[in-house]
């Protein structure tokens, strides 16, 4: 079974500063791993994904995660925070159809990225 | 311009009522999904559907119906027998993969206050 863990409920960040949000994941399955950003009172917004390519995967708007299968990780990062990346970030574990997954991705409880001028 | 409406933004009810809210995607995608999103939780499947005339339970689909008689709309019905409706509801849509499950797109979602 595909289970996910955000290791923060909460980040604050001074403008500027680096971003880590943590993400542990646990799968029997080679994992499809994804990021998502919501921002308040919208919809989820895909960052990246991971799908057994490359395993430093870049997405948009600066952000990038590295999947570490020793570590069961997929950590998002960004060089330099901007006011704008304040949300709730979703780190989202699926496994390959055929599982009995039939394509469900299952949700961490979320991270909220607070950024202070 | 392609994506995933969503109607209406906010919905207010009186218990003991029904309430259908509206899905419709515009990206020709196979898949669909309905979801509920509590404060301080991560989101939760409520029912999906693969293909049209078909559709499946989640991990919380009672109190919850669903149709899927076209392909780009999946309306979500929240019946008096929910027992907690009050949530945000986000309806999403992803293509069909044969192998790997791929990315869902996102509407963007219906608060829904029952008083």
């Amino acid at each position: 079974a595909q289970s996910v863990t955000q290791l923060d409920s909460h980040v604050s960040v001074s403008e500027g500063t680096p971003v880590l949000l943590r993400c542990n994941y646990s799968s029997s399955y080679s994992p499809s791993l994804f990021w998502y950003v919501q921002h308040p009172n919208k919809g989820l917004q895909l960052l990246l994904k991971y799908t057994s390519a490359a395993t430093l995967v870049k997405g948009i708007n600066g952000f990038e995660a590295e999947f570490k299968k020793s570590e069961t990780s997929f950590h998002l990062t960004k060089p330099s925070a901007h006011m704008s990346d304040a949300a709730e970030y979703f780190c989202v574990v699926s496994g390959p159809r055929g599982s009995g997954n039939t394509g469900k991705l299952i949700f961490g409880q979320g991270t909220t990225l607070q950024v202070k001028p | 311009d392609g994506g995933i409406t969503q109607s209406p933004k906010y919905l207010f009810r009186k218990e003991g009522q029904n309430v259908t809210l509206s899905c419709e995607q515009n990206l020709n995608h196979d898949a669909m999904y309905w979801y509920r999103q509590d404060p301080g939780q991560g989101l939760r499947l409520i029912y999906y559907s693969q293909i049209v005339n078909d559709f499946q339970k989640g991990d919380i689909a009672e109190g919850y119906s669903v149709s899927r008689e076209k392909k780009e709309s999946f309306p979500l019905t929240v019946t008096s027998a929910q027992k907690n409706p009050t949530a945000f509801y986000l309806c999403a849509s992803s293509i069909s993969t044969g192998v790997r499950p791929a990315e869902q797109y996102f509407g963007p979602g219906t608060r829904l206050t029952v008083t």
